[in-house]
């Protein structure tokens, strides 16, 4: 059964720019959750979504965003990308939430410069 | 609310020797609690967890932990390093209630010498 993929792997953009990433969970999962991971703030909780809703939000500004497809697959969104949006955005899928083992992708890292 | 202490940002042990790396949780309802592990340039990997039931849970590449209610803690522990544990590890604890959110840990990165 193939993993969680991420594209693009890595993204270079600048200010103000806007970036859309995407994740394609395991076959069969209905979560997917994703993380900003940078060296200052460690790993943090972006957002959850689960049948095509979101169901559990972090303490992100809402220039931060998602959506989740009839398939599971799931994008987020950056508008008017800042210079501390630089980080390595990780997605995790799993069967169906609440407290399940989360899977990773490998994560798409962005520079914004 | 639930929150993730990893104590020593760094550890150094050298090939052969115990790791023990430390993590200690605070949480209003029984936990779940995970340990994932990083290699550079690469997501996270899933070492172990714990749930329910026993409590001491033993996961890949030779890893186990202990949940100790008592100490609200749960140590990674190997008993004998290889070269190839050198990574970042994060301790992580579930959010109850229908939703998959994890809450991390800052991270321990270890170093194995020869």
């Amino acid at each position: 059964k193939a993993g969680v993929t991420q594209t693009p792997r890595y993204l270079i953009k600048t200010r103000g720019q806007q970036v859309t990433l995407s994740c394609s969970p395991i076959s069969g999962h209905r979560s997917v959750s994703w993380y900003q991971q940078t060296p200052g703030q460690g790993l943090q909780f972006l957002f959850e979504y689960f049948s095509e809703t979101q169901r559990n939000k972090g303490n992100f500004p809402g220039r931060f965003s998602g959506r989740q497809f009839s398939n599971s697959r799931s994008e987020m969104n950056v508008s008017t990308l800042e210079l501390g949006d630089s980080a390595l955005y990780l997605c995790a899928s799993s069967v169906s939430g609440d407290q399940e083992t989360q899977y990773f992708g490998p994560g798409t890292r962005l520079l914004v410069l | 609310a639930q929150s993730v202490t990893q104590l020593g940002s760094h550890v150094s042990v050298s090939e052969g020797a115990l790791v023990l790396l430390r993590c200690n949780y605070s949480s209003s309802v029984p936990p779940y609690l995970f340990w994932y592990v990083q290699y550079p340039n690469q997501g996270l990997q899933l070492l172990l967890k714990y749930t329910t039931g026993a409590t001491l849970v033993k996961g890949i590449n030779g890893f186990e932990a202990e949940f100790k209610k008592s100490e609200t803690s749960f140590h990674l522990t190997k008993p004998s390093a290889h070269m190839s544990d050198a990574a970042e590890y994060f301790c992580a604890v579930s959010h109850s209630g229908n939703t998959d959110k994890l809450i991390f840990g800052t991270g321990t990165r270890l170093q194995v010498f020869p």
